[in-house]
């Protein structure tokens, strides 16, 4: 089984509508993240979390909201999708300390139309 | 802020030739600093990694020195192989800011047989 799984892997969903993506992981690790790559831009930080109680904002919030059910569980929702929120989107876990390292979810390819 | 700035792609290069992708970062503490990379259709994952200046990371033939003085970390490969045809992300974590990673805007890179 993968360390971290994202589900769904694909989907298209219309402007306006409620979306979740869920993110589970199997490292133990305390910490998770969610990202959102786009061409030319690379990786941008959309929430991070340190425990269930710990949820920060990460450089591009806006649009987004985020649950930490348990240690091993982190969702995305983007409450009213709109067209430039089509991205992938990944997960990912790491430990403690700025030395460790981060394992990622096969991604979630998202596309509002 | 601690940011991260790398060669922009795609780069092609023939099998066996010698790869160089630049890599150059700003960070106000002592970050530790990562190569992750991307195959098709696949989440990130570890490359390799440095977390103090003059430490050479390595693996899979790759390698990169952490080399304060001119704030870089260079990726290097001696004869790259088709099968190294991928995304390559340098990336730095800093324990003053959260320990969060952050990421440049990856680099594509060809390999033709």
């Amino acid at each position: 089984d993968a360390d971290v799984t994202q589900t769904p892997r694909n989907r298209i969903t219309k402007t306006g509508k409620r979306i979740m993506l869920e993110c589970s992981q199997t490292k133990g690790h305390d910490r998770m993240y969610w990202y959102r790559q786009d061409p030319g831009l690379g990786l941008r930080l959309i929430y991070y979390s340190f425990d269930v109680k710990d949820i920060n904002k990460g450089e591009i919030s806006d649009g987004y909201s985020v649950s930490r059910q348990a240690q091993a569980k982190f969702s995305l929702s983007l409450e009213s999708a709109i067209p430039n929120q089509t991205a992938l989107y990944f997960c990912a876990t790491r430990g403690q300390g700025a030395n460790t390292e981060a394992f990622f979810g096969q991604g979630t390819r998202l596309t509002v139309v | 802020g601690n940011s991260v700035t790398q060669m922009e792609g795609p780069v092609t290069l023939s099998e066996e030739a010698f790869l160089t992708i630049n890599c150059t970062y700003t960070a106000t503490g002592y970050p530790s600093l990562f190569w992750y990379v991307q195959y098709p259709g696949e989440g990130l994952q570890l490359l390799l990694k440095a977390t103090k200046a003059d430490d050479k990371g390595s693996n899979k033939g790759f390698e990169a020195t952490y080399r304060k003085e001119t704030t870089s970390f260079h990726l290097e490969k001696g004869s790259v192989q088709v099968s190294d045809s991928a995304v390559y992300f340098c990336a730095l974590s800093d324990r003053s800011k959260d320990d969060k990673i952050i990421f440049g805007k990856g680099t594509r890179l060809h390999i033709l047989p």
